[in-house]
This record gives C-alpha cells, sequence and structure tokens, in this order.
C-alpha cells in the first residue's frame, strides 16, 4: 500500500540550532502535505502545510519544501526553542476525490537549553 | 467554541463486548476522520468521511464501522472489540480535503 517515511524518528539539538526532518511519499496522487506537532498527552496541531503546486512555505521560524519530482517534502524549524521539544509528524494527502490521509512514523525532537 | 470533541476519553472494556465511540465537531465541516495511534507507527487512519452519508476505508478499517448520518458526528462502533485494537483513537474534521484536520482530544481504549 501507499507509505509515507519518515526520517529521522529522533532528533537531538542545542537550543538556536535549526533542526530538519525529511519525508518521502509514494503515492504520486497526494497533492496536500501538513505537518502537525504533537506535544505529550495532546492532539495534534497543525504548524505548517503546503499544496501541491508550490515548492516552499515559510512561516516565521518555520518551513516546508516540496519536490514533487522526487516525493519529497521538509520541514525546517530555525533558531529552536526549548518550546519546539515535541513530535512532529508529516502527512500526505490525496484531496481530489477523496480524503485518504497518511501520516509518517513521528520524529521526536529535543531542543537542549 | 470551535470544537472537535469525543466521548468517552478513557475506556476499558472486554473482548467481544460492542462499542461506539462518539465524535462530534460544530464547525460545519464536510470531512471527518478516524485515527488510531500507536507507539512508532504514527496516525494510522481508519475511515474518513466527505459528506453525510458518504464514507470510505482508510489505512486500517478491518474490525470497525462508521456512519455519518448528521453533518456534525461520526461514531466509530467496534462491533467484537479485540486486544490488538488497544489504542489512542482521534476523530478530525476539516472544512476540505485539502486543508487542516481539527483533531479530538483522543480516547484511549483498553481491551482486556
Amino acid at each position: 500500500g501507499e507509505n509515507v517515511e519518515q526520517h529521522p524518528s529522533t532528533l537531538s539539538v542545542q537550543e538556536g540550532d535549526s533542526a530538519v526532518i525529511k519525508c518521502t511519499y509514494s503515492d504520486s496522487a497526494s497533492n496536500y502535505f501538513p505537518w502537525y506537532k504533537q506535544e505529550l498527552g495532546k492532539r495534534p496541531q497543525l504548524i505548517i502545510d503546503i499544496r501541491s503546486n508550490v515548492g516552499e512555505k515559510k512561516d516565521q521560524r518555520i518551513a516546508v519544501t516540496l519536490n514533487k519530482t522526487a516525493k519529497h517534502f521538509s520541514l525546517h524549524i530555525t533558531e529552536t526553542q526549548p518550546e519546539d521539544s515535541a513530535v512532529y509528524f508529516c502527512a500526505a494527502s490525496t484531496g481530489t476525490g477523496g480524503f485518504k490521509t497518511i501520516f509518517g512514523a513521528g520524529t521526536r525532537l529535543f531542543v537542549k537549553a | 467554541e470551535a470544537q472537535v470533541t469525543q466521548n468517552p476519553r478513557y475506556l476499558i472494556t472486554v473482548t467481544g463486548k460492542k462499542l461506539t465511540v462518539t465524535c462530534s465537531q460544530n464547525m460545519n465541516h464536510e470531512y471527518m476522520s478516524w485515527y488510531r495511534q500507536d507507539p512508532g507507527l504514527g496516525l494510522r487512519q481508519i475511515y474518513y468521511s466527505m459528506n453525510v452519508e458518504v464514507t470510505d476505508k482508510g489505512d486500517v478499517p478491518e474490525g470497525y464501522k462508521v456512519s455519518r448520518k448528521e453533518k456534525r458526528n461520526f461514531p466509530l462502533i467496534l462491533e467484537s472489540p479485540s486486544p490488538n485494537q488497544t489504542s489512542l483513537y482521534f476523530c478530525a474534521s476539516s472544512p476540505t480535503s485539502e486543508d487542516t484536520q481539527y483533531f479530538g482530544p483522543g480516547t484511549r481504549l483498553t481491551v482486556l
């Protein structure tokens, strides 16, 4: 079946450094790529998303890039802060004619003060 | 307040005893989804719905049923729960198929 691979599974950075999380998807029909942050014991919440007709999107310290040819998208967090520590999930969604959404397995990010 | 609610939040049950987890949203969203979250596996989509009376299977539909009789409600039914359905379940809703999903608070289910 279709899948989304996410790497790394764990990432530890020093406060102020950058963090990069990468995802690869298999379904060519995927056209919507959200990133969710989940703090311990909480529900996932959207932090940024990108649609298939866009190559890059930025929101303050967070940016996402998409390479549709390579079926690859990445999350970049700059100037990391301790409150960025959480589990991050990428997802690929087939929005046209459906709502099938496949999540990556998650990346646990630790930001050391 | 715009929100997705789930009930119950916690449930311990025994194998074979039918149960329903309710999900309700007050944002008039057309799209709704159920996920289960297991350590190391991320969130896996069980079923989704694109509108009233329109549902389809996600990645892991076996052992689950859903219905969408009203726009706001999307219950998840386990006709005969088994221990491998012990998990954290999230309901989510979205205004369109290419938009953020708003998640409910989660239901932690244990099947003994």
